[in-house]
């Protein structure tokens, strides 16, 4: 029963640094998605994947680039990590039911 | 474009008194809309969502919700609250579209306090 399996969980980065941050799903979804959340915020849309091979930019794109690598996996990556992107990253896929990961706490210094 | 406005911010309540908490959105088309729960330093659980069919949506955890198209309104009550009660409440609208892709729109979360 693993659903959605994001990693790492926690990330501490410095200004200018790359990485990726990983989603999979085994529920056989189309649509994937990442969001952020920060606080009084919400969760915000940055990109999601309606199907493999296609991904769309959301309401805050800037300053990240997406994979859909294949229908489970759809990857997050940033180029050069700023300490506005400091924020807690959930990604979810949809099928019948939207279903989500349990996020990654990242910190941008 | 579709919005999402949760009117309170926070919420406290004494234990077993009533709940709601208040949830508008803004769309041009049709919507469904849900109701996540966030406990601290856990992701998202669906506490409920409106698909079609009967306004009066229960849950889980004894919550339900009505949504009301008039009022564009989707508020979440609880009759009875518990201290576990105690966490974030999202509200979120996604434009009806069918099929399994549906960008979610999140309110601001309403952060609700059950004192003993």
């Amino acid at each position: 029963n693993a659903g959605v399996t994001q990693t790492p969980k926690f990330q501490v980065l410095k200004t200018g640094q790359s990485m990726t941050l990983q989603c999979a799903q085994d529920m056989n979804h189309n649509s994937m998605y990442w969001y952020r959340q920060d606080p009084g915020m919400g969760l915000r849309l940055i990109y999601y994947s309606a199907s493999e091979g296609t991904t769309d930019k959301g309401e805050v794109p800037n300053g990240y680039n997406v994979s859909r690598l294949n229908k489970r996996e759809f990857s997050l990556r940033l180029e050069s990590a700023a300490p506005s992107q400091t924020s807690v990253y959930f990604c979810a896929s949809s099928g019948n039911g939207y279903t989500f990961g349990s996020g990654t706490r990242l910190t941008v210094v | 474009a579709q919005s999402v406005t949760q009117l309170d911010s926070q919420v406290p309540v004494f234990e077993e008194a009533p709940v709601e908490l208040r949830c508008n959105y803004s769309s041009s088309v049709s919507v469904y809309l849900f109701w996540y729960v966030q406990y601290p330093n856990q992701g998202l659980q669906l506490l409920l969502k409106y698909l079609s069919g009967s306004t009066l949506v229960k849950g889980i955890n004894g919550f339900e919700a009505e949504f009301n198209k008039s009022q564009t309104s989707f508020h979440l009550r609880k009759p009875s609250v518990h201290i576990s009660d105690t966490a974030e409440y999202f509200c979120a609208v996604s434009e009806g579209s069918g099929g399994s892709n549906y960008k979610l729109t999140f309110g601001k979360g309403t952060l609700l306090t059950v004192n003993p």
